[in-house]
């Protein structure tokens, strides 16, 4: 069974106090790795997908890499824009008909202290 | 629209009683997925819809669940019998390619 384990479940930082997000995984065969963002009373909101140990992808002050167990999302001077709850979600190949569903982690919820 | 729209956006219904939640995907994408989130909990799949295929109901939690997707577009998911179990945020997403968008959910609380 696919499973995703994110710490810390909650992280108060300072502005421009620079920190990183966990995500720890177990798969049966990694397909993709997506990074997501929740503010309250909404919908995830797509951030990143890796693909491969080794991928590093950035966005603004935000930038998440892979190795074959784990996921960081680091977070580099951050603002209090940035405060929201963090998801991460693995996709397993193969996949059952096409289904791409995701398994997602509880979340990390991050607030930005101005 | 531009995104996915659900609605309502909050329902709070007696226990026992049934209650429909309705998905407007994206336009033109093919696949739809409805998932549900608890307090404390991550999102759970429910059911994926791929454009005429016999939807992927391996997820739904009960028989007291069931979603249809009309016209390949617009989705609702049933739930009969609510249960206090049931309180939720009900998430829906649709994907054309690679990566899925989500709608804001509809907030069910059960009485």
């Amino acid at each position: 069974e696919d499973q995703v384990t994110q710490s810390p479940e909650a992280l108060r930082l300072q502005e421009g106090e620079s920190s990183s997000l966990n995500c720890s995984y177990t798969v049966s065969g990694l397909r993709g790795l997506f990074w997501y963002r929740q503010d309250p009373g909404k919908g995830p909101e797509f951030l990143f997908t890796l693909y491969s140990a080794g991928e590093e992808k950035e966005k603004e002050r935000l930038k998440a890499t892979l190795t074959k167990k784990e996921s960081f999302l680091h977070i580099t001077a951050p603002k209090p824009e940035d405060s929201a709850t963090y998801l991460c979600a693995v996709q397993a190949r193969p996949y059952n008909f096409g289904n791409e569903k995701l398994t997602f982690g509880t979340g990390t919820r991050l607030t930005i202290i101005p | 629209g531009a995104g996915v729209s659900q609605s309502p956006s909050n329902k709070v219904t007696e226990k026992g009683k049934d209650v429909e939640l309705r998905c407007d995907p994206i336009s033109g994408h093919t696949a739809l997925y409805w998932y549900r989130q608890s307090l404390g909990q991550g999102l759970e799949f429910l059911i994926y819809f791929q454009g005429n295929s016999a939807p992927d109901k391996s997820g739904l939690p009960s028989d007291r669940f069931s979603a249809e997707r009309t016209g390949g577009s617009v989705s609702t998911l049933t739930i009969q019998r609510t249960q206090q179990e049931d309180s939720a945020v009900y998430l829906c997403a649709s994907s054309f390619t690679r990566g899925y968008t989500f709608g804001s959910g509809t907030r069910l609380t059960v009485v």
